[in-house]
């Protein structure tokens, strides 16, 4: 069974720039979840799809944070404009949504903001 | 609202030692609790779970019991090895319908031979 993909997997850009990253959940999972995790800390949830709807977005600073899942498959995180803070490894997860809510994680897109 | 606190590495231990990763949690309901383990310079990947009071998860030796009085979820690992060596990561979620996790810190744990 294939992974969750993320590209790209390195991006380095300056402040006021923006960035896109990309994600492609495991066939079939309906769940998607985008997690930033800042050096140091432990992954944070920014916003939670199930299908094509948004769960949970409560912690996405919407103001430059933007994400969708068009058609309920893969999803696109962006960032405009980037500030230094949002330096971070930007994770995706998915989940088939059962019982035991097992999420499945990508290898993550690190993003430097100089 | 809702945290997981676990204990502070680096913890550094010689090879066959024993392991402890103290996690303690705040949670209304009853969660769900986890362990994720992040090798180096690879994704997370789940560990052991367990979804109720006095559930003890286990894999690869490693183990943890949910326990609900003191709201403790600690890992051990009786004899670690080099391939050991990663970032463990405690979590929970507050209910079993696919709610999103909330992670502790980490703890990086660094065995040598």
């Amino acid at each position: 069974e294939a992974g969750v993909a993320q590209s790209p997997r390195y991006k380095i850009i300056e402040k006021r720039q923006s960035v896109a990253f990309w994600c492609n959940p495991i066939s079939g999972h309906a769940t998607l979840y985008w997690y930033q995790q800042i050096l140091g800390q432990g992954p944070k949830l920014l916003i939670q799809f199930q299908n094509n709807g948004v769960v949970d977005d409560s912690q996405l600073p919407k103001d430059r944070f933007s994400a969708e899942r068009l058609k309920g498959v893969d999803s696109t995180l962006k960032i405009q404009p980037a500030k230094l803070e949002d330096s971070a490894v930007y994770l995706c997860a998915s989940s088939s949504g059962g019982l035991w809510n097992e999420q499945f994680f990508g290898p993550g897109t690190r993003l430097t903001v100089l | 609202g809702d945290s997981v606190t676990q204990m502070e590495g680096p913890v550094t231990l010689s090879e066959e030692a024993f392991l402890t990763i103290n996690c303690t949690y705040t949670a209304t309901g009853y969660p769900s609790l986890f362990w994720y383990v992040q090798y180096p310079g690879e994704g997370l990947q789940l560990l052991l779970k367990a979804t109720k009071a006095d559930d003890k998860g286990s894999n690869k030796g490693f183990e943890a019991t949910y326990r609900k009085e003191t709201t403790s979820f600690h890992l051990e690992k009786g004899s670690v090895q080099v391939s050991d060596s990663a970032v463990y990561f405690c979590a929970l979620s507050v209910n079993q319908a696919g709610t999103a996790l909330i992670f502790g810190k980490g703890t990086t744990l660094s065995v040598s031979s």
